[in-house]
């Protein structure tokens, strides 16, 4: 079975633009949740989505954004790229959005911020 | 603001030995705890959950949780140099996502 995919794999991107990273979850899974992890540190939560509705939001600016498609696939946008949105993007399916369920993370996506 | 906490180590271990990792959290109202593994330039990978008290085992691993200390650890059986990596204890708080700790760095010495 296909697990959790994410594209791109790496991308490097100058401040000021804006990026968007993609994300397809686990088939069957009905909920998606980004996570921004830096070097040295667990992920953060940023977003969770469920049913294409905006379940949860981190400690996030409103720089970052992001929406569920009806096939459940993700997309995150990040606008006006800081040196600090430098990191290691994660996206992670859930069969649900309780709390009980557990998440399955991608890949990620490196974003380099030059 | 819910925290996890875990010491980041290095914790170096002998190969066939047992490994113990372990992790605390703040939020009382807590239901349900995660470890993954998480290999250098790789993504977590979910290795157990567990959501009572007690002890949960899988394989080489197994988890314990005490609601009452908020506290919850990993112990890693027979540890093998492939089980060198960062290990990531979570708490799910439901619509806040997974709240992490910063991850202990597990070495297995051969």
């Amino acid at each position: 079975d296909a697990g959790v995919t994410q594209s791109p794999t790496h991308l490097i991107k100058t401040r000021g633009q804006h990026v968007t990273l993609r994300c397809s979850p686990i088939s069957g899974h009905k909920s998606v949740s980004w996570y921004q992890q830096v070097l040295g540190q667990g992920p953060q939560f940023i977003f969770q989505y469920y049913e294409k509705e905006e379940r949860g939001r981190g400690n996030f600016p409103d720089r970052f954004s992001a929406r569920q498609f009806p096939n459940y696939s993700s997309e995150l946008n990040v606008n006006a790229l800081l040196l600090g949105d430098s990191a290691l993007y994660l996206c992670a399916s859930s069969l649900d959005a309780g709390g009980s369920y557990e998440q399955y993370f991608g890949p990620g996506t490196r974003l380099t911020v030059t | 603001q819910k925290e996890v906490e875990q010491n980041s180590g290095p914790l170096s271990v002998p190969e066939g030995a047992i490994a113990s990792l372990n992790c605390t959290y703040s939020d009382r109202g807590s239901q349900s705890f995660f470890w993954y593994r998480q290999y250098s330039g790789k993504s977590p990978e979910l290795i157990m959950s567990i959501y009572s008290n007690g002890d949960k085992e899988d394989g080489r691993f197994t988890a314990q949780l005490n609601k009452a200390s908020q506290y919850v650890s990993l112990l890693i059986r027979d540890s093998q140099p492939s089980d060198s990596a960062t290990y990531l204890c979570a708490v799910n708080g439901g619509a806040d996502g997974l709240t992490f700790g910063k991850g202990t760095h597990l070495i297995i010495q051969p």
